[in-house]
């Protein structure tokens, strides 16, 4: 069965940096993107962005760009996820979530516009000084 | 970026009930919505997408429907397991974008 699998809860300091792991099974890693998803405390979902794990394209939303990397190692079926810079407002849960749809291009690189259709169990992280 | 809006942030009802959700786009999104359930402290589930095509496995009481900028998602006899907080999600136009969300409570 498919099953996403993420790292631990962390703790950080502003200004510092942290990195989720996500440890896929159960599929054929190379054929599906890894979505980022957050939720901050008592709010909704926001994506972040994703990663094509097949050449490791990747592409996020406009409030993210230059403080969100998202690699991946396909030998362990595991993406990665590193948020840098961080303040108390990057205090959320963070989940990886599987792409399923139809392969697209945009600005030049191949995009699944679709659902998500598994997700990881959530990893929580918390800035605080 | 598509704004999508939920309507209502809040909804009371009884199990048994027909429970109606609305999610609005600021642009036309075709059928590329989708319908998550959440529960606390658990991840996202996946009900319906394409607006109104179900998730195997997901019972049939859900039903999606809409096109272009509305959207509902319909359950037609609301189950003690049903009592949780729903997105809308639209996959039309790059970047990906999410509704408020809308926490359906025990009436």
């Amino acid at each position: 069965q498919v099953q996403l699998v993420q790292s631990g809860a962390e703790v950080r300091k502003p200004g510092a940096s942290v990195k989720v792991s996500c440890e896929a099974s159960g599929y054929t890693f190379t054929n599906y993107d890894i979505n980022w998803v957050r939720q901050a405390p008592g709010q909704g979902l926001e994506w972040m962005g994703w990663m094509n794990p097949n050449g490791g394209d990747t592409g996020s939303a406009q409030k993210f760009r230059g403080r969100l990397t998202m690699t991946r190692s396909t030998s362990i079926k595991t993406a990665y996820m590193e948020l840098s810079s961080l303040t108390s407002e990057d205090t959320a849960v963070y989940y990886c979530a599987r792409g399923t749809g139809e392969r697209i291009t945009i600005f030049g690189v191949l995009v699944t516009r679709g659902y998500f259709d598994y997700w990881g169990q959530g990893t929580l992280v918390t800035v605080s000084s | 970026d598509i704004q999508m809006t939920q309507s209502p942030s809040t909804l009371s009802a009884s199990v048994g009930d027909r429970v109606t959700i609305t999610c609005r786009a600021s642009q036309s999104i075709s059928t590329s919505l989708a319908w998550y359930q959440q529960k606390p402290g658990k991840a996202p589930k996946v009900l319906i997408f394409k607006a109104s095509s179900l998730e195997s496995g997901v019972p049939s009481r859900f039903s999606g429907s809409g096109s272009g900028t509305e959207f509902t998602l319909t359950i037609s006899s609301l189950q003690p397991d049903d009592f949780a907080t729903y997105y809308c999600q639209q996959y039309n136009t790059y970047w990906w974008t999410f509704g408020q969300g809308t926490k359906v409570e025990i009436k």
